[in-house]
């Protein structure tokens, strides 16, 4: 089976707090790409970062940081010092190619993160 | 940077009617375009892919008749939700595939309530 799963449904932290917000994947493909994505209540989604999966370095972008895990198929994502502004939908993604060459984004069921003043 | 957009933001339309949304590639030839449909709480779930020129891949269950793409041009593609109903209501978002190394940009979505 391939897909993305993040269990954590629903995530409340008091501002300043770190949080982690996980996720695993299943695939049989060797290449891969993972992707998070943040949707603010606006609806849109914001890119955060794409990894492929022959680099497990773990990536650091400000507040944020990821960790990848090819032992444990997980790509979980960490924000430091939450702020009120960092409130949203997080989704993983992976990046699957179909039985028909097709490519496609399977996105988790993302997790709702609220920061609390 | 690589810019998507989707229009209309928010549409309302009577049951039977047919609604059209659009989803630009601003900066970049999309060569690929995807429809997603968003229910509230829920995850992104993909509709469609289409590729320039041809016909439009559906997922298993989705509907060709009802929910119609065109993706005429390299920065164009639309999604038609014919004879809509109440069920159809719903957020839809459209990404697009440039040239770049699998990269994705997403329009800023559409959420369409049928009365």
């Amino acid at each position: 089976a391939q897909k993305v799963t993040q269990a954590q449904t629903e995530i409340s932290v008091v501002e300043k707090e770190d949080v982690t917000l996980d996720c695993v994947y299943e695939t049989r493909d060797t290449t891969y790409y993972l992707f998070w994505y943040k949707q603010p209540p606006s609806g849109e989604l914001v890119f955060l970062i794409r990894r492929n999966s022959f680099d497990e370095q773990n990536e650091i972008s400000g507040r944020y940081s990821w960790n990848f895990q090819k032992s444990t198929s997980s790509f979980n994502f960490t924000i430091t010092a939450s702020q009120v502004v960092d409130s949203a939908v997080y989704f993983c993604a992976l990046r699957l190619i179909s039985n028909f060459g097709n490519e496609k984004l399977t996105f988790g069921t993302g997790t709702r993160l609220t920061i609390i003043p | 940077g690589a810019v998507v957009s989707q229009h209309p933001s928010r549409v309302i339309c009577k049951s039977g009617t047919s609604v059209k949304i659009e989803c630009r590639s601003l900066d970049f030839q999309a060569t690929t375009m995807f429809w997603y449909r968003q229910f509230p709480k829920q995850s992104l779930m993909l509709m469609a892919t289409s590729n320039e020129g041809s016909k439009a891949t559906y997922e298993q269950g989705v509907e060709k008749d009802k929910f119609l793409i065109n993706h005429a041009s390299l920065t164009l593609s639309t999604l038609t939700v014919t004879s809509a109903h109440p069920e159809d209501s719903s957020f839809y978002i459209c990404s697009a595939r440039g040239t770049g190394p699998y990269g994705y940009t997403f329009g800023s979505g559409t959420r369409l309530t049928v009365v």
